[in-house]
């Protein structure tokens, strides 16, 4: 079974500053995909970035960037130049890949992080 | 933009009703979920469907809780009889289940508050 462990429960950030959410996860699996979701107070959740396993590459969305490190398995997200809208809980998610058998397409989420950005 | 559609949005009752939530899932997507998030517990998956049918439910309480897909565009989970435990807040969310590298996609979610 996977696990992915975020320990960072609440953190806050000036706005236009930088601010770094970790997550960690524990796998068998060596094909998978990460990803963060955010949920705003609206109670949507939104997907803000996801990155597949066997790319080395860091992916980025506009503000948003990952720092994938496989070997350390580690998928820690970056926020830059911080909104207010960005006051968000955080959540970081794992899936195995399609052909991983029974599991596949399932979601399983760290506890999140509550972020605030503040004015 | 297509949207996962969850009904009620809120649904307070007592002990003991039958609660029936709803789920309209994208067009197109042939998978989908429900989790419950909770304080304690966080998020959880507690069943999931592919082309209608049943993959997963080991994540639900069997004795009180079934999930079904009546047709394609029409997912329910049901609560017969509820308990104040269940309090939480229920999602759905869909997918194209043939590339799991496509994200699932959630409702707005049902706040099911059991008295």
């Amino acid at each position: 079974a996977q696990t992915v462990t975020q320990s960072q429960p609440e953190m806050s950030v000036q706005e236009a500053e930088t601010v770094t959410l970790s997550c960690t996860y524990d796998t068998s699996e060596n094909n998978y995909y990460l990803f963060w979701y955010k949920q705003p107070p609206s109670r949507q959740m939104i997907l803000v970035i996801r990155q597949e396993a066997y790319k080395q590459q860091n992916a980025t969305e506009n503000r948003f960037s990952v720092n994938f490190q496989k070997a350390a398995k580690s998928f820690s997200l970056k926020i830059s130049d911080s909104q207010l809208g960005d006051t968000a809980m955080y959540f970081c998610a794992f899936m195995k890949h399609e052909n991983s058998g029974a599991g596949s397409y399932q979601l399983t989420f760290g506890k999140g992080t509550k972020l605030s950005v503040i004015p | 933009d297509a949207r996962v559609t969850q009904t009620p949005r809120h649904k307070v009752t007592e002990m003991g009703q039958e609660v029936t939530m709803r789920c309209q899932p994208i067009l197109g997507h042939n998978t989908v979920f429900w989790y419950r998030q909770t304080m304690m517990q966080g998020l959880e998956l507690l069943a999931y469907f592919r082309n209608r049918a049943p993959l997963d439910d080991s994540g639900m309480p069997k004795d009180r809780f079934s999930a079904e897909m009546p047709d394609a565009t029409l997912a329910t989970l049901k609560i017969q009889p509820s308990e104040p435990r269940d309090s939480a807040v229920y999602f759905c969310a869909s997918g194209q289940g043939e590339a799991s590298n496509q994200p699932q996609h959630f409702g707005d979610g049902t706040r099911l508050s059991i008295l």
